[in-house]
């Protein structure tokens, strides 16, 4: 199994700074085939479920703020959140999709300061 | 739009078995390239994906469950289900069926979720 680790567990922010959370597998999420990284985030309020944010760690979904970034490649992967709104306040979360059994990250709580 | 939606038992005994049903609308479960999975959480916990039935009635399992899953679909009635058998308190969680996108001939992260259901285990 592919193992993502994610740091750190929790993380306060000022509103108006920047959060960033890291996201490392085990084994390199680029498939050969299409040269894509196979690694989504999700963001998650409390009493919802999982939002997808980014798509092969970089492709934002419509909608999504730009204030939200995702990067990396291989085994490293970040998310970063610029410009911290209230609304930013939930847990993030790291998934590989490129091959069964998926496995998720243990999660990053972002709170305000 | 896609939409899915989880039903099933609230409570359920230890060692009994747990059927939960997920209703797609949005899409057709015989569509190629469509599939859809099951993700848990349990309180305070991570995300665990359990299980994902593709259209064509391929299945993958989390190996994590040692054989407790059952996946299946009935397109007809546009639902999957899951069975958990022999279930113990530490499977109390809730419940999510999500939609794996499938773009271009390629499979993709879980865009689109339900809102899940609370299912506990407890006698």
């Amino acid at each position: 199994d592919i193992v993502m680790t994610q740091s750190p567990d929790s993380v306060a922010v000022s509103l108006g700074e920047r959060a960033t959370i890291y996201c490392k597998s085990s084994q390199s999420l680029i498939y050969r085939s299409n040269n894509k990284n196979y690694l989504a985030w999700y963001q998650q309020k409390p009493g919802q479920p999982p939002k997808l944010l980014f798509s092969w760690a970089s492709t934002r979904e419509f909608g999504v703020s730009d204030r939200f970034s995702g990067s990396g490649s291989g085994t490293d992967f970040t998310l970063t959140i610029s410009r911290l709104q209230a609304e930013d306040a939930a847990i993030y979360h790291c998934q590989q999709y490129l091959s069964t059994p998926f496995t998720f990250g243990g999660g990053t709580r972002v709170e305000i300061k | 739009q896609i939409t899915l939606k989880e039903s099933g038992p609230t409570l359920v005994k230890p060692t009994q078995t747990l059927t939960l049903t997920c209703t797609v609308s949005g899409i057709s479960l015989r569509t190629s390239g469509e599939s859809v999975g099951w993700i848990r959480q349990s309180p305070g916990k991570a995300l665990e994906w359990l299980a994902l039935i593709y259209w064509d009635d391929d299945k993958r399992y989390s190996p994590s469950l040692n054989n407790r899953l059952t996946i299946t679909k009935d397109a007809s009635k546009s639902q999957v289900v899951l069975t958990v058998t022999n279930v113990d308190p530490v499977d109390t969680a809730i419940y999510y069926c999500a939609h794996r996108r499938f773009v271009e001939w390629e499979s993709d992260a879980f865009d689109v979720w339900g809102r899940g259901t609370m299912v506990t285990v407890s006698s």
